[in-house]
């Protein structure tokens, strides 16, 4: 079946760089998601990368693939207190409707 | 534009209450999708729409009753509901229900408060 990972929480000074780490067991996962929530709010998507590359940037974010290990994850460059929130990942296969979700890790960003 | 847009935002009902959530969105997306979420928790899906049909149903109890009266509406009629119903319930929308650009993009959620 189908599991996705991630640790629960995260803690980091304003102005360092956040890592936030999933692994996932299913190894015909083809889109790999990262979605924010913050307090009160819906989910936003950050960003996604498809299971062909190794890595994507998009200004402050960088997200790693290795397949071989079947993890992923979302760098946050140059942290801000505006950056603390629950961060989702989420895999999906190809042939699905609907991805499946990791617990979230909460990012605390202290000034 | 990826905007869903979920009303209300906040909504306290009692269990005799009926009361109706509303979710639109004007992408050209031909799938929506209701999900429910506990606080510190990920989304649990409930009920999945594809070009307006239902196609998943996630065995949700009949007092949630799912409409989609055209491509950009979703709603979700709530009767009898119990204080373990409250949550934060939220839309979403994809281009289509599979494939490479299925996408979930998501509302800000209504919060439903039980009492």
């Amino acid at each position: 079946g189908e599991d996705v990972e991630q640790s629960l929480f995260l803690s980091v000074r304003e102005g360092d760089s956040s890592v936030i780490n999933c692994t996932y067991t299913d190894s015909s996962s083809t889109y790999l998601y990262w979605y924010k929530q913050e307090p009160g709010a819906g989910l936003q998507l950050l960003t996604y990368i498809f299971s062909n590359m190794d890595m994507k940037q998009d200004q402050r974010l960088t997200v790693l693939l290795n397949k071989k290990d079947k993890h992923l994850s979302l760098r946050i460059a140059d942290t801000q207190t505006g950056d603390s929130a629950i961060y989702f990942c989420a895999e999906k296969t190809g042939g699905s409707y609907i991805p499946t979700f990791g617990r979230g890790t909460s990012l605390i960003v202290h000034p | 534009d990826t905007e869903v847009t979920q009303t209300p935002k906040h909504l306290v009902m009692g269990m005799t209450n009926k009361k109706s959530l509303k979710c639109e969105q004007h992408m050209g997306h031909r799938a929506m999708y209701w999900y429910k979420q506990k606080a510190k928790k990920p989304p649990e899906l409930m009920f999945v729409y594809s070009y307006e049909k239902l196609s998943i149903n996630e065995s949700v109890p009949s007092r949630f009753s799912p409409e989609c009266p055209n491509s950009s509406l979703l709603n979700l009629h709530l009767h009898a509901l119990q204080p373990e119903d409250s949550a934060l319930y939220l839309c979403a929308s994809s281009q289509s229900g599979q494939g490479a650009k299925n996408i979930q993009y998501f509302g800000a959620g209504t919060r439903l408060s039980v009492l």
